[in-house]
């Protein structure tokens, strides 16, 4: 069954430390990775994807992942984090069969 | 803005209630989805159509009852809610359904509370 994991509820980060926020999945065939993020009260909106190509994904507001197809992960990161960038993040995979799977969120606080 | 527009914003309601959400979206997109987001869990996709069809029914309760009049607009008609169904709906679109590649436009969502 595909499914997406992200083992942390919680990421606390200095501002101007480098962050990471991480996501294993697990779906049949190749996958199509997603990150969104939630800001309060708002709906999620898209961050980057990867489709193919080079593993090291570039999307909005600095932030980058990176694509490891031998340990199934699609971990989220920022060189150096922002008080703003403090939102819920959610990965999520779409399978051949158009189907989105995300995963619970994490709580990204950055402390000034 | 992301284009798609989702009314209320809140809601409260009875279990013996009727209500309807509303969504809207100003993309031109084909394809439009119901989602339940609750704490600590995935979101849950509900309703999903493409072209005004019903193409995905993932076992969601009669009480929740979808209408897509046009492609531009999706409905949620609620009855005889229960408190366990409190959470945040979000509505969302995308160009085509069929495109794996694609990214979902999401609404603000509408905060449920079922009493």
């Amino acid at each position: 069954a595909q499914s997406v994991a992200q083992p942390e509820d919680q990421v606390n980060v200095a501002e101007g430390n480098p962050l990471t926020v991480k996501c294993t999945y697990s779906v049949s065939g190749n996958p199509y990775l997603f990150w969104y993020v939630q800001y309060p009260n708002r709906g999620l909106q898209f961050l980057l994807k990867y489709i193919t190509g080079d593993n090291l994904v570039k999307g909005s507001y600095g932030f980058e992942a990176e694509f490891n197809k031998s340990q199934t992960s699609f971990h989220l990161k920022k060189p150096s984090a922002l008080v703003s960038d403090s939102a819920l993040y959610f990965c999520a995979v779409r399978d051949s069969g158009n189907q989105f799977y995300f995963g619970t969120g994490t709580s990204l606080t950055v402390i000034p | 803005e992301t284009g798609v527009t989702q009314t209320p914003r809140h809601l409260v309601m009875g279990m013996t209630n009727k209500k309807s959400l509303k969504c809207e979206q100003h993309l031109g997109h084909n394809a439009m989805y119901w989602y339940k987001q609750s704490a600590k869990k995935p979101l849950e996709l509900m309703f999903v159509y493409s072209l005004e069809e019903r193409v995905e029914n993932n076992s969601v309760p009669s009480r929740f009852s979808p209408e897509c009049p046009n492609s531009s607009h999706l409905f949620l008609h609620l009855h005889t809610l229960q408190p366990e169904d409190s959470a945040l709906y979000l509505c969302a679109s995308s160009q085509s359904w069929t495109g794996s590649s694609e990214k979902l436009f999401f609404g603000s969502g509408t905060q449920l509370s079922v009493l």
